[in-house]
C-alpha cells in the first residue's frame, strides 16, 4: 500500500531535550516536505527536499534540522525543543513538487513543556 | 502572514443546501490545489486546477480557477454529512524559487448536520 509512515504519532517531551520525528514513503518520491499545523494558521512548511541530500527551508524553518540521506526517509530534528514548538506535524511526499499531488503521513502531535 | 486566504473560516449547514468556499491570493498561482482534512489524519487531495478559468467537477463538487490565477473557489451542491472536514486550497507560487514551496491556506471547516 503506497504511504508516508510518520513516528511516533504522539510525543510528549521537555524542554531543550532533542527528539526526532521519522518519515518514511514508499513511493519513490523524490519531493519530500515537513509542515507544522496550528489553529488558525494552517498548514506551514518548515523544510522540504527536491531530492536525496537536496534540501531547502520553508516559511518557519527556526529550530528545525532535517536531513535526506536516502531517498524514502526524511527525518525532522528539533536540537532544543521549546514550547512553541508543540503544534501538529505532518511529513508529505509528492512525486516532483510543485502541483503534483501531496501524500500525507498521519501527523505526530507534539508537546513540549 | 497569509499567501492564500480562504474563506469563510468557518461554515455550519445543514444537509440538502449548497455553500461555496472561497481561496484568494495577491499573488499569481501556477497550479492551484484543494485538499480535505479529517480529524486526526493528513490532507487528502480532491483536485488540482491548472488552467486560468477551468472549472472541474467532481460529483456534488465544482472547482474554480480564476482567470488571472490568483483565486479559486469550491462549491458543494446539496451538501451531506459526509462533506465534512477541513478544506484547504494550497499551491507553490509563481517565483523563480519557489517551485517547492507549496503554501497553504489557513483552511475552512464544514460542518454539515443532518
Amino acid at each position: 500500500e503506497a504511504q508516508v509512515t510518520q513516528n511516533p504519532r504522539y510525543l510528549i517531551t521537555v524542554t531543550g531535550k532533542k527528539l526526532t520525528v521519522t518519515c518514511s514513503q514508499n513511493m519513490n518520491h523524490e519531493y519530500m516536505s515537513w509542515y507544522r499545523q496550528d489553529p488558525g494558521l494552517g498548514l506551514r512548511q518548515i523544510y522540504y527536499s527536491m531530492n536525496v541530500e537536496v534540501t531547502d527551508k520553508g516559511d518557519v524553518p527556526e529550530g528545525y534540522k532535517v536531513s535526506r540521506k536516502e531517498k524514502r526517509n526524511f527525518p525532522l530534528i528539533l536540537e532544543s525543543p521549546s514550547p512553541n514548538q508543540t503544534s501538529l506535524y505532518f511529513c508529505a511526499s509528492s512525486f516532483r513538487g510543485g502541483n503534483t499531488e501531496a501524500f500525507f503521513g498521519q501527523g505526530t502531535r507534539l508537546t513540549v513543556v | 502572514t497569509q499567501l492564500l486566504e480562504q474563506s469563510p473560516q468557518f461554515l455550519s449547514i445543514q444537509e440538502g443546501e449548497n455553500l461555496t468556499v472561497y481561496c484568494n491570493s495577491s499573488s499569481v498561482f501556477s497550479s492551484l490545489q484543494w485538499y480535505r482534512q479529517e480529524p486526526g489524519e493528513g490532507p487528502v487531495l480532491l483536485v488540482t486546477v491548472v488552467t486560468g478559468g477551468e472549472v472541474k467537477k467532481l460529483k456534488r463538487l465544482t472547482f474554480q480557477f480564476g482567470d488571472a490565477r490568483k483565486d479559486s473557489s469550491l462549491h458543494i451542491t446539496a451538501a451531506q454529512p459526509g462533506d465534512t472536514g477541513l478544506y484547504l486550497c494550497a499551491g507553490p507560487p509563481m517565483t523563480t524559487d519557489s517551485w517547492g514551496k507549496l503554501q497553504f491556506g489557513a483552511g475552512t471547516q464544514v460542518v454539515v448536520t443532518p
